[in-house]
């Protein structure tokens, strides 16, 4: 089945520094793929839409200066999260559909839980 | 997901059936999926419908959908300790595959042994 991997699982760094998250499709290609972020106990919150060679789709409050993306391939997608706080720690998700296919779910990695410290 | 809701908790005994419940506002959605997820984990696909579709059965899992009230729900047969998670109901708007899925508050199961 179509597998979604994603790196770090888990990262803790200090305020001021920058995190990068990928995001993979490994047997499959994503022309897009999507970021969600997920408090404690709460749902998902899309947070921006990944485009495989243009710009990322960001979701209202959600600042693009902050959380850069970058879709280089068709199976990567990488969120950076820049100068990172204390209000950045949370779980980040990324899903992926498998290109070409509008109806087929989305298959998420297992996520990444940030800690800034 | 302001769109779609669900309980927020159900706890049932193992053995028993879990029934898990999901309403929907975009009556042009084309597939309802549910997912499961782990604590510290993503989500897992568990099963999906088509909206055309009134029932979909796989092993303990069934998924009805009345689209006429935009209900949706999943059952779980002999419920098992290993189901406790948070499962959660998604949406997916018609007409292309770049939009996002739309995603209910999660219902919490607990299965007590």
């Amino acid at each position: 089945g179509a597998v979604v991997s994603q790196h770090p699982s888990w990262v803790i760094c200090k305020s001021g520094t920058s995190v990068k998250i990928e995001c993979r499709s490994l047997d499959f290609q994503a022309t897009t793929m999507f970021w969600y972020r997920q408090f404690p106990k709460q749902s998902l919150m899309l947070m921006a839409t990944s485009n495989e060679g243009s710009k990322a789709t960001y979701e209202q409050g959600v600042e693009k200066d902050k959380f850069l993306i970058n879709h280089a391939s068709l199976t990567l997608s990488t969120l950076t999260v820049t100068s990172a706080h204390p209000e950045d720690s949370s779980f980040y998700i990324c899903s992926a559909r498998e290109r070409g296919s509008h109806n087929s779910p989305l298959h998420f990695g297992n996520g990444t839980r940030l800690t800034v410290t | 997901g302001e769109d779609v809701e669900q309980s927020l908790f159900l706890s049932v005994r193992e053995g028993d059936s879990s029934v898990i419940n999901c309403t929907y506002t975009d009556s042009s959605s084309t597939y309802l999926y549910w997912y499961k997820q782990e604590p510290g984990a993503g989500l897992q696909l568990l099963t999906y419908i088509f909206s055309n579709m009134d029932m979909k059965q796989d092993q303990r899992l069934t998924v009805l959908l009345n689209k006429k009230d935009k209900h949706l729900s999943l059952r779980i047969a002999d419920t098992q300790t290993g189901d406790s998670a948070i499962y959660f109901c998604a949406e997916n708007p018609p007409d292309t595959g770049r939009r996002a899925l739309t995603f209910g508050s999660g219902t919490r199961l607990q299965v007590q042994p």
